[in-house]
């Protein structure tokens, strides 16, 4: 099946500081990806649609230019935590959809990425 | 708007029993897709399967086997002579159509924990 590869898989960062998440698919072309966010015990709410060369549609309640999206390629959209608190220590997990026309296809999913703000 | 509830939040059962989860799901749209993933401890999640709207047939695969009930609006996930690797958090998954962007709704999870 597709790959999704999400990068890093963890991170540690101190408060105040911004973290980069890479999303990207490896053998298809994704115009749309989604990033979802996941808190312990809790179910993934999707935090914002990527759209590739154009601006992200975020979810009600999800501060945009706290969670900066970058979708600049067919194959990459990027997920900025800017000036991260202990409040945004979660479990990140983007998906992508392969575009190529079939419609019912599944969205897969990457890897997720762990953040523990300190 | 779109809702997905799983209202079985943990579930524990003995190796080899049978365990059925549940979902029940709203939409307005009659283009849907509804999905089952698994996620083991590590946080991946697996993809199980897939159903559009369309297809009310039931599916086995191995132990797992799913019923599709449109008339109910469930989509219940079985699996059967459960296994202590079967242990996850199971979440479905509603999907609006494509074209209307896609997205994915999920339900709370259902926290399955399989006992040898």
């Amino acid at each position: 099946g597709a790959v999704v590869s999400q990068h890093p898989s963890w991170v540690i960062c101190k408060s105040g500081t911004s973290v980069k998440i890479e999303c990207r698919s490896l053998d298809f072309q994704a115009t749309t990806m989604f990033w979802y966010r996941q808190f312990p015990k809790q179910s993934l709410m999707l935090m914002a649609t990527s759209n590739e060369g154009s601006k992200a549609t975020y979810e009600q309640g999800v501060e945009k230019d706290k969670f900066l999206i970058n979708h600049a390629s067919l194959t990459l959209s990027t997920l900025t935590v800017t000036s991260a608190h202990p409040e945004d220590s979660s479990f990140y997990i983007c998906s992508a959809r392969d575009t190529k026309g079939v419609e019912n296809t599944e969205a897969f999913f990457g890897q997720g990425t762990r953040l523990t703000v300190v | 708007a779109q809702k997905v509830t799983q209202a079985q939040t943990e579930i524990s059962v003995v190796e080899k029993e049978d365990v059925t989860l549940d979902c029940v799901y709203e939409t307005r749209d009659t283009t849907y897709y509804l999905f089952w993933y698994k996620q083991p401890p590590s946080g991946e999640l697996v993809f199980l399967i897939r159903r559009n709207s369309f297809d009310e047939q039931n599916e086995i695969s191995g132990r797992y086997s799913w019923n599709f009930q449109k008339s109910t609006s469930s989509f219940n996930f079985t699996i059967t002579a459960s296994q202590v690797v079967d242990s996850a958090v199971y979440f479905c998954a509603l999907s609006e159509p494509y074209n209307q962007g896609g997205k994915l709704i999920f339900g709370q999870g259902t926290e399955l924990s399989v006992k040898p």
